[in-house]
């Protein structure tokens, strides 16, 4: 079974400062991986998603996510932080037989003035 | 381009009851899913409809069920509610591609509370 893991349940970094989030998963074959954004009350918003192909992926608001197989890994970074970043961050896994997507627990982001 | 609308955005019932929420999915996707986001439990998977199909469904109950319609729209129901099934239900939808290379586009969801 295919499992997501965020190893970080809370980080706090400081406005402009830089951010990793990790995200490890578990898969029998090279997964397609999401990151997810939801400020409180609110639904997903998608920020990227690696397929295929270049393993270094560009998203919105400024994030990046890099695919390394040989960790199992899909870090979300972004290299100045804005107190609008403020939020759950989820990693997802996807491309099983029943096209769901699999989450991780979540990272809260607080973002320090 | 609109996206996932949810409606109601709040719904209080009371334990024994029964609850329809509804899902509209972005224009031209035929899939549509539904997650269950309970606190501590995290985000779960729990059906997945395509071409007025239940394609897939989770871990749950059978008294979580639902529908497609011929426009793609989705209902959510569930039945005998109990005072766990409080939650934010989200809606996502999508092509069906068989390449699988879909992505999911999330609606903002219903909050459901049971008394």
């Amino acid at each position: 079974a295919q499992s997501v893991t965020q190893p970080d349940i809370h980080i706090t970094v400081s406005e402009g400062a830089s951010l990793e989030l990790r995200c490890n998963y578990s898969y029998g074959a090279t997964p397609y991986l999401f990151w997810y954004v939801q400020s409180p009350g609110q639904g997903l918003q998608l920020l990227l998603k690696y397929f295929s192909g270049d393993t270094l992926v560009q998203g919105i608001k400024g994030f990046e996510a890099e695919f390394k197989r040989s960790q199992s890994s899909f870090n979300l970074r972004k290299p100045s932080v804005h107190w609008s970043d403020a939020a759950e961050y989820f990693c997802a896994v996807g491309k099983n037989a029943g096209n769901m997507l699999t989450f991780g627990g979540g990272t809260r982001l607080m973002v320090k003035p | 381009e609109a996206g996932v609308t949810q409606s109601p955005t709040h719904l209080i019932k009371t334990r024994g009851q029964q609850a329809t929420l509804r899902c509209s999915p972005i224009s031209g996707h035929t899939s549509v899913y539904w997650y269950q986001q309970a606190l501590g439990l995290g985000l779960q998977f729990l059906l997945w409809y395509d071409e007025g199909e239940e394609r897939n469904r989770g871990n749950f109950p059978p008294r979580f069920s639902g529908r497609q319609f011929p426009n793609y729209s989705s209902e959510l129901n569930v039945n005998a509610l109990e005072l766990e099934d409080s939650a934010l239900y989200l809606c996502a939808s999508s092509t069906h591609l068989a390449s699988g290379q879909e992505t999911q586009y999330f609606g903002p969801g219903t909050r459901l509370l049971v008394l």
